[in-house]
């Protein structure tokens, strides 16, 4: 079975400050990787994603995201937060098996940003 | 619709009662997806439609969760005899047959 693990559950930062939100998978297998982001009230956005390719991604709104294989990880970066970014980051993944199979979550990085 | 709709998007239940929960997927999105998401964690899987053909209900905690998706686009998330533990957000998602997955704003259920 495949798992997410989000290293920092909540995160304060001030305005300009740069972003980076842990992401670890563990899979033997080929995956998808996906970052969603829930701003209060609204509904999970997709923020970026990687399939295949480039493993440097970017994403709406000034993100980015690192596929690195052999940590398995998918860190999330972004090099000057705004208070607009304050929201809940959830990392994903799925198997690459050419099907929308379903994802499974971390339990999410909550991120204050204070002006 | 544009996107992903749920209703309805707030139920308060009793203890004991039966709940049904909505999905109306984006048109042409033949996969749709169910998840749980309680408070202060991330999403879990519920259960999985590829058209009308649920393939995968590995995640529905009990027999007392049941879905369907009898002509391949609504969908309909039953919750009987709710309990407290049930409370969440049920949260309803869906995609082509490859690519990217699109949640609705979901369901907030609580049992009170």
């Amino acid at each position: 079975a495949q798992s997410v693990s989000q290293h920092n559950h909540h995160v304060i930062l001030s305005e300009a400050a740069s972003l980076e939100l842990g992401c670890n998978y563990s899979y033997g297998g080929t995956v998808n990787l996906f970052w969603y982001v829930q701003y209060p009230g609204q509904h999970l956005q997709l923020l970026l994603k990687y399939f295949s390719g480039d493993p440097l991604v970017k994403g709406i709104k000034g993100f980015e995201a690192e596929f690195i294989k052999s940590k398995f990880s998918f860190n999330l970066r972004k090099p000057s937060v705004q208070w607009s970014d304050t929201a809940e980051y959830f990392c994903a993944v799925s198997h690459s098996g050419g099907g929308a199979d379903g994802l499974t979550f971390g339990k999410g990085t909550h991120l204050i940003i204070q002006p | 619709g544009a996107g992903v709709s749920q209703s309805p998007r707030y139920k308060v239940a009793k203890r004991g009662q039966d709940v049904a929960l909505r999905c109306d997927p984006i048109s042409g999105h033949v996969s749709l997806f169910w998840y749980q998401q309680a408070l202060g964690q991330g999403p879990e899987f519920l259960t999985y439609f590829q058209n009308e053909a649920q393939l995968d209900k590995s995640g529905l905690p009990s027999d007392r969760f049941f879905a369907e998706r009898p002509e391949g686009s609504v969908s309909t998330l039953k919750i009987q005899r709710t309990q407290q533990e049930d409370s969440a957000v049920y949260l309803c998602a869906s995609s082509l047959p490859v690519g990217t997955i699109y949640f609705g704003e979901g369901s907030w259920l609580t049992v009170v």
